[in-house]
């Protein structure tokens, strides 16, 4: 069982269109993680989002936590070939479900085309 | 330089060869993750490390041992590899779990098991 399940697995687009990352759960994280992986890399922390409704921006990237603390989408303004990559989210659940520990989504393979 | 270093970053191996990766930091932190990708899977947690006395198995830690020779140091071992073992492995460290810090990545080895 894929307890953070992330959508689309796949995405390619067009420089300098929009797009939105969803990572899903049936469980409620104490926090969530988002980080982009470059091939031959590895994965680099974007945001660390814990309050429940949360947003956080980061230039053209808006975070969002669901209220409930069960999701969490990754909105891209205008993309950029730069924004090309592997971008994973990544959560400890709550009431020590993970020891702590981050549980990984399988990721979204971003392919951002000039 | 960088501050968690894998070695090698590409190894190609024989069925039932003894293999040993190796991962230092010099972050000064604690704790020490081993992970490995493949893909379509994300990243699943083999063994982590919370100090030098500390050793934990992860989500699949069948087939593999690992051992923090210091704070710096934590290698990761196959005493008997398996084509399915073929994957790319990342070495990771932290300044505390619980979600709310960054984990450091290396930038991986890349394993094929023939």
């Amino acid at each position: 069982t894929q307890l953070l399940e992330q959508s689309p697995q796949f995405l390619s687009i067009q420089e300098g269109e929009n797009l939105t990352v969803y990572c899903n759960s049936s469980s409620v994280f104490s926090s969530l993680q988002w980080y982009r992986q470059e091939p031959g890399e590895g994965p680099v922390l974007l945001v660390t989002v814990v309050t429940g409704g949360e947003v956080k921006k980061l230039k053209r990237l808006t975070f969002q936590f669901g209220d409930a603390r069960k999701d969490s989408s990754l909105h891209i303004t205008a993309a950029q070939t730069g924004d090309t990559g592997l971008y994973l989210c990544a959560g400890v659940m709550n009431y020590g479900g993970s020891q702590g520990n981050l549980i990984f989504g399988k990721g979204t393979k971003l392919s951002v085309k000039p | 330089d960088a501050d968690v270093t894998q070695t090698p970053r590409n190894r190609i191996t024989k069925t039932g060869k003894r293999i040993m990766l190796e991962c230092s930091q010099t972050k000064g932190h604690d704790r020490m993750y081993w992970y490995r990708q493949d893909p379509g899977l994300g990243l699943r947690l083999i063994y982590y490390s919370f100090d030098v006395k500390d050793i934990n198995k992860g989500e699949i830690s069948d087939g593999y041992s690992v051992s923090r020779q210091a704070q710096a140091k934590f290698s990761l071992s196959l005493e008997s590899a398996i084509p399915n073992q073929t994957a790319l492995y990342f070495c990771a460290t932290s300044e505390t779990t619980g979600g709310l810090q960054p984990q450091h990545f290396g930038d991986g080895t890349r394993l094929s098991i023939l």
